[in-house]
């Protein structure tokens, strides 16, 4: 069976630090992967999505950015934390080829300071 | 741009009845609509997809109704029960089925009373 692993579950960072969040998907392959952020009482945010190693969309201009090294394995990074990157960021992944639910990890808590 | 419309309020309900939270989009007619559930500090979960050309579907004590031209899709929990408590979202095609991005709505906060 398909599991995603994310790490860390909660990260406390002080503003102007940088930041890599981790997100792998085991048991698939060529698999659609999602960024995602959920700040409070909000809507899922997305923020970018690969559908191949090093093919990376970005939806919202920001602050961050995305790398997908290997096939199941997607990283999220900033150079330098704002406030507003508070919020809880999570990943998901689908199949390729017209399974369009998406299955997501079980987020990371970015709390910025 | 699409958006999606979900009642910000918590829908309160006994345990034992039905639960019907709404959905509402006012753009272009999605090719499928999908709903999620949440629980608190958890990542959403996938429960049922239904597609633009299907009226109704059901899974166990679920059921998912997609009337394209009220844009509108209803999601029912029948003999609601307190382990049914989380917040249900709704997520349709970001790009009218060209990918497979999603648009979220900001969810319904579901409480079944014993």
């Amino acid at each position: 069976s398909q599991t995603i692993h994310q790490w860390p579950a909660t990260l406390v960072q002080p503003v102007g630090s940088p930041l890599s969040l981790e997100c792998t998907v085991e048991g698939t392959s060529n698999p659609n992967l999602y960024w995602y952020r959920q700040a409070a009482g909000r809507g899922l945010q997305l923020l970018f999505y690969s559908v191949g190693i090093g093919q990376i969309s970005s939806e919202v201009p920001q602050n961050l950015s995305a790398s997908r090294p290997q096939d199941r394995q997607f990283i999220l990074s900033s150079k330098k934390l704002l406030l507003s990157d508070s919020g809880f960021y999570l990943c998901a992944w689908n199949q390729r080829g017209g399974r369009y639910e998406q299955y997501f990890g079980p987020g990371t808590r970015l709390t910025v300071t | 741009s699409q958006k999606i419309e979900q009642n910000s309020e918590a829908l309160n309900i006994q345990e034992g009845k039905t639960a019907t939270l709404t959905c509402n989009y006012t753009n272009y007619s999605p090719a499928y609509l999908q709903w999620y559930r949440q629980d608190p500090g958890r990542g959403p979960v996938f429960l049922l997809l239904i597609r633009e050309n299907e009226k109704e579907k059901r899974k166990e004590r679920l059921k998912v109704t997609f009337d394209t031209t009220l844009k509108q899709s209803l999601f029912h929990i029948t003999a609601s029960q307190p382990a049914d408590s989380a917040t249900y979202l709704c997520a349709l095609d970001g790009e009218g089925g060209a990918t497979n991005k999603l648009i979220f709505g900001t969810g319904t906060l579901l409480a079944v009373q014993p």
